[in-house]
């Protein structure tokens, strides 16, 4: 499968930092850029989203940032909680979706 | 959106046997897509499967170790045959609600335990 790669594969923060994930593609065709989020046990659930028309989209405390040039995309969780602990995957793509390798976060109290 | 429910949620076997797991959707779906998950490893794409239609495997995912059925809008199986260890894993099902939106949407999954 094509591969999209997430850095970093970890990320510790302090509650009320920032994380920054990100995610790297190869296929120029994709047009649908999301991350999702996933807590042990679940299946994974949709966080935020972005078409390739726009650069960037904000919502609430998410953030996700878009380059196209570079086929790069990032998750922006400002303000970080104990409750974000999760793993977050991106998964572009356009009539199926490709899971990042997935990066797992833990914010600290 | 659309809930989608799995059966059977977690399963141990016996090498070499098989197992169909159901996957049913609360609304009527175009595309329905099997992941599977390792355990603390991203998901991997095996099929889509459109109703009407034969699956479509991804690369290193063949029918016959992987069958698929597709008899209606809401509901799917995918049967895991000849099971090894190495097929001990997550399976999920997943849809799109279609439109605009790519999002997909999961069940909770079919854990599999191979013994």
């Amino acid at each position: 499968q094509q591969q999209v790669k997430q850095s970093p594969q970890s990320l510790i923060v302090q509650k009320g930092g920032i994380s920054i994930i990100n995610c790297a593609y190869e296929n120029t065709a994709f047009d649908y850029f999301p991350w999702y989020q996933q807590f042990p046990g679940k299946g994974p659930a949709l966080l935020i989203a972005i078409r390739p028309d726009v650069s960037e989209k904000k919502e609430g405390r998410f953030t996700i940032s878009f380059n196209k040039s570079a086929k790069q995309f990032s998750l922006h969780i400002m303000d970080s909680q104990p409750g974000d602990s999760a793993t977050y995957f991106c998964a572009p793509g356009t009539y199926k979706y490709i899971f990042g390798t997935g990066t797992r976060l833990k914010v600290l109290a | 959106s659309a809930v989608i429910s799995q059966k059977p949620s977690r399963d141990i076997c016996q090498r070499g046997t098989s197992l169909t797991i159901q996957c049913q959707v609360d609304s009527q779906v175009t595309m329905m897509f099997w992941y599977r998950q390792q355990p603390g490893q991203s998901l991997t794409l095996i099929a889509t499967a459109n109703q009407g239609s034969e699956a479509t495997y991804e690369s290193g995912f063949v029918i016959d170790k992987f069958p698929i059925s597709r008899p209606n809008l809401t509901f799917s199986t995918l049967t895991v045959s000849n099971m090894s260890p190495e097929d001990s894993s997550i399976y999920l099902c997943s849809v799109t609600s279609g439109g605009d939106t790519g999002e997909l949407f999961f069940g909770e999954g079919s854990r599999l335990t191979v013994l």
